[in-house]
């Protein structure tokens, strides 16, 4: 079965500076996909950023970005020049190529100003 | 401690038929959440339950849809006379806290199909 560790309850970052969120995951398959969602207090999840693992190139958003180690199975997700809207709880998640697909617990990220 | 259950994983049903999603919190949570995610596109809120009471429907359309978490027994989303665009993965997500940084534990999720 494929499960999803996130091994940070909560991270702290400073506004400006930049912050690494972990994620691993343990799976015997060789194609899928890779998941960060953001979720504010409003609940509404926000897809950050995604990941095909027949992909080696790291994926990137604006600020966001990964650090994909397909052989690790390690999928941390970097945050530069945080802002305080990037407060949230982030969770990581995996989907198979049969759409299964599974969250971590999540981590919640605070901003201090 | 079994995680969140739900079932059935996968559904194929005929426009204009009717769709039952349940959902099984882990053990020890009142909190239930349903989320869609429409092909491509992230999870999006649908309703937010606690025993017996729904407490934020916002992101549930106004009608077909309707959700339900009895005293005993699984949460349910229901979906009466279903329509192509309503074929879309669904989430249920419980967590044991209120407030709005709780931990939410998700379930593998339902596929629906309609054809």
């Amino acid at each position: 079965a494929q499960t999803v560790t996130q091994s940070q309850p909560e991270m702290s970052v400073q506004e400006a500076e930049t912050v690494t969120l972990s994620c691993t995951y343990d799976t015997s398959e060789s194609d899928y996909y890779l998941f960060w969602y953001k979720q504010p207090p409003s609940r509404q999840m926000i897809l950050v950023i995604r990941q095909e693992a027949y992909k080696q190139q790291n994926a990137t958003e604006n600020r966001f970005s990964v650090n994909f180690q397909k052989a690790a199975k390690s999928f941390s997700l970097k945050i530069s020049d945080s802002q305080l809207g990037d407060a949230a709880m982030y969770f990581c998640a995996y989907r198979s190529n049969n759409n299964d697909m599974r969250f971590g617990a999540g981590t919640r990220l605070t901003v201090k100003p | 401690n079994a995680g969140v259950m739900q079932n059935p994983r996968h559904l194929v049903r005929r426009r204009g038929q009717e769709a039952r999603l349940r959902c099984s919190p882990m053990k020890g949570h009142s909190h239930v959440y349903w989320y869609r995610q429409l092909p491509e596109e992230g999870l999006k809120f649908m309703v937010y339950l606690q025993k017996e009471n729904i407490i934020d429907e916002s992101g549930m359309p106004k009608e077909r849809f309707s959700a339900e978490f009895p005293k005993e027994g699984p949460s349910i989303l229901r979906i009466q006379q279903v329509v192509r665009g309503d074929s879309a993965a669904y989430f249920c997500a419980s967590s044991s806290r209120v407030g709005s940084w709780e931990t939410q534990y998700f379930g593998p999720g339902t596929r629906l199909l309609v054809l």
